[in-house]
C-alpha cells in the first residue's frame, strides 16, 4: 500500500531563513508521481509541483527547490529566504499509476513564518 | 481563468438535516473528486467521477452521495449530516488519460453541522 510520512508537525522560522520540509514515501509501484501542495489559510489546496519516478532531477521555481532521492524514497522541498507569504500547510502527496490518479496525502507540515 | 468553483464557502445545517456542496470547473477536465479534510488532517478521497463513471472509497459511509449531471458540474449529497460531519469538503479535477495529472483544487467548503 502506498503511504506518505511528514515526520514534521510544525515548523516556525523566522523571515529569510531557509526551511525544508521532509517528505518519505512508500510504494511498491515503479510508476508512481510525487507532489507537493500548498494550503494557505484560506483553504485552497495549490498545486506546486509534480515528479515522475524515472526522473530524478531536483528542481528548482525561484525561492523554491526540491530534491528527489528514490534511494532514501524522499522528496523533499526547500524554501530559500522565507517570506510570510510562505506561511500555510504543505503537504507531500503520491500517486501510483497502478490507483491512477488518486492521491495519497501526507499529513502536512503547518509552516509559520514570523517577521 | 480557468477554475475550480465550490459553492457556497460556508455552509451551516443542523443534526439530520440533508445539504447539498456544489462544485463547477471551467477546466473541461473529464475527472472530478470530492475530498474531506478535517481540522488538522489530511485530505481524505470521499469520491471520484472518471466521466460518468462513479468510483466510491470503500470506507465513504453511505451517508454520502455524489451526482454528475454533466462534465462541468458535481454535487455532494449528506443524506443525514451527523456532529462527525463537520469538515472543509474539497472538490478537485483532473484529465483523466494522462498519467500524473495533478489535481486542481477549488477553494472548498467548510460545513457545519449544529
Amino acid at each position: 500500500a502506498q503511504k506518505v510520512t511528514q515526520a514534521q508537525t510544525e515548523i516556525s522560522v523566522v523571515e529569510k531563513e531557509d526551511v525544508t520540509l521532509d517528505c518519505v514515501y512508500e510504494t511498491r509501484d515503479t510508476t508512481y508521481y510525487l507532489f507537493w501542495y500548498k494550503q494557505p489559510p484560506s483553504g485552497e489546496l495549490v498545486f506546486l509541483i509534480r515528479r515522475n519516478s524515472f526522473d530524478e532531477q531536483n528542481e528548482i521555481s525561484g525561492r523554491y527547490s526540491w530534491n528527489f532521492q528514490k534511494s532514501t524514497s524522499s522528496f523533499n522541498f526547500t524554501i530559500t529566504a522565507s517570506q510570510v507569504v510562505d506561511s500555510a500547510v504543505y503537504f507531500c502527496a503520491l500517486s501510483e499509476r497502478s490507483s491512477g490518479d488518486k492521491l495519497t496525502f501526507g499529513t502536512g507540515t503547518r509552516l509559520a513564518v514570523r517577521p | 481563468d480557468a477554475m475550480v468553483i465550490q459553492n457556497p464557502r460556508y455552509q451551516v445545517t443542523q443534526f439530520g438535516k440533508p445539504v447539498t456542496l456544489s462544485c463547477s470547473q471551467t477546466l473541461n477536465h473529464n475527472v472530478m473528486y470530492w475530498y474531506q479534510q478535517k481540522s488538522s488532517q489530511a485530505p481524505k478521497l470521499l469520491f471520484h467521477y472518471y466521466d460518468k463513471d462513479f468510483n466510491n472509497e470503500a470506507d465513504t459511509p453511505d451517508n454520502f452521495q455524489s451526482r454528475r449531471p454533466n462534465t462541468s458540474f458535481c454535487f455532494l449529497d449528506i443524506r443525514s449530516p451527523g456532529l462527525g460531519d463537520a469538515a472543509m469538503y474539497l472538490c478537485a479535477t483532473s484529465r483523466g488519460g494522462f498519467e500524473g495529472s495533478p489535481l486542481h483544487f477549488g477553494n472548498g467548503t467548510r460545513l457545519t453541522v449544529t
